[in-house]
Order: structure tokens, then sequence, then C-alpha cells
């Protein structure tokens, strides 16, 4: 099992600005995920992140939005840039268990109120 | 594409009651199910996984039944309990060729149960 700690928990900003969240890993993994999870809905895969190369962005999820940080195999940020109230959402951390079959670990998740 | 798909909620059960909450998946291959527990202001929890037809996941008096015939996925609880109230998300993971997994998850089904 992986425990994962994402900062901060939750954060109400201003529109205009950007936000950063931490997630720390307990172990070393080779990627880590970050989702998004708007009011009332399902989770939605923002990105991969690989230590030592750039991040994989999903459809309709790009760099300038959400720059992404992996400087090593235990941590990993996410910022959500020039924010509007539309990127109120949870964002959440996660890695894989690294084997087929094996399951998905999370943070608790950074709830964001943009306003 | 992979999808999941699960009953709309939300679901309003009396304590003691019987708890069905329909999965059905669409993919290609072989993937994993798994079922997801979101308590409020946290992550998503691991609640119970298969990994190959006809595999029975249980945990905490919940269990569904991995069935490739009717590709569902369904989870059942005999006796919910007000601790059982929750977000509930039915997931699979499909590989991505020596890429690690890919995870979709369904809309989440919200459970209330009532003292």
């Amino acid at each position: 099992s992986a425990v994962i700690s994402q900062k901060p928990s939750r954060d109400i900003c201003q529109r205009g600005t950007s936000l950063t969240i931490q997630c720390q890993v307990d172990s070393q993994v080779t990627m880590m995920f970050w989702y998004r999870q708007q009011p009332g809905q399902s989770l939605t895969l923002i990105a991969t992140a690989n230590q030592g190369s750039e991040a994989t962005y999903e459809s309709g999820f790009v760099i300038d939005k959400f720059p992404i940080s992996r400087p090593n195999l235990t941590f990993s940020t996410l910022t959500v840039s020039n924010m509007s109230p539309e990127d109120s959402s949870i964002y959440l951390c996660s890695v894989e268990a690294g084997r087929i079959g094996g399951e998905a670990f999370f943070g608790q998740g950074t709830r964001l109120t943009v306003v | 594409g992979n999808s999941v798909t699960q009953m709309e909620g939300p679901v309003t059960l009396s304590e003691e009651a019987f708890l069905t909450i329909n999965c059905t998946y669409t993919a290609t291959g072989y993937p994993s199910l798994f079922w997801y527990v979101q308590y409020p202001g946290e992550g998503l929890q691991l609640l119970l996984k298969a990994t190959k037809a006809d595999d029975k996941g249980s945990n905490k008096g919940f269990e569904a039944t991995y069935r490739k015939e009717t590709t569902s996925f369904h989870l059942e609880k005999g006796s919910v309990q007000v601790s059982d109230s929750a977000v509930y998300f039915c997931a699979l993971s499909a590989s991505r060729g020596g890429y690690g997994q890919n995870f979709v998850f369904g809309p989440g089904t919200r459970l209330s149960v009532l003292p």
C-alpha cells in the first residue's frame, strides 16, 4: 500500500491567482497521477507525472493551465494557474500499486474554491 | 474506449436494509474491476476489487462479483449501517501496454443511510 499526503487540504482563492498543490508519497513510485473531481462529478484524469520527464496531459488539459513538477520519486506538485470559478473542484493525487490489477491509492484531496 | 456506468443516485435506505448499486462496464481486453468509497471530505479508499471473471471481491460486509458475460460488477451489502453513508465509485483498470494502467471511474452513487 501507499500513504499519500496532500496539501493544502482546502483553500479559497481569488480569481486570476494561482495555487500549487503538493503531493508526498511514502515510497518511491514511477508514475504519479493528478485527477480533478468537479462538484458532484466523477474523477477526470488531468495528467500523468513521471520523474525526469515532462508530464503527459489528457485531452482538454494543457501545461500552461496545469503545470506539474516531479523533482523526485516521492513528490509532485500541480499548479492551477490563472484561476476562474470553473476551476473550483477537488484535486486528487494518486499512485498505483505498480502491477496489473493493482489498485490506485489516493491522497485526501485538495478542495479548491475560486471566488 | 473504456467506460463505466453505474446507477444514478442518490440512494436513501433505512438502517439494516439491503443495498445494491449496479455497475456495468465497457472495455477491450480483460480489465480489473474496483469499488471505491469516498466519505465526506476525504479522498477515495479502495473498498474491494476483482481481477478476473467470476472473482468475488469482499470487504466490510460488501461484495461484488466480476461477471464477464453481463459485463457487470454490482455492489451488494446485506444490512447497511449509518456509517456506510458515502459516495461509491465503480472503476476499471486496463493495461496501457507496459506504461502502467488506465483507470476509468463511474459517475459515483451517493448513499444515505437513515437511522
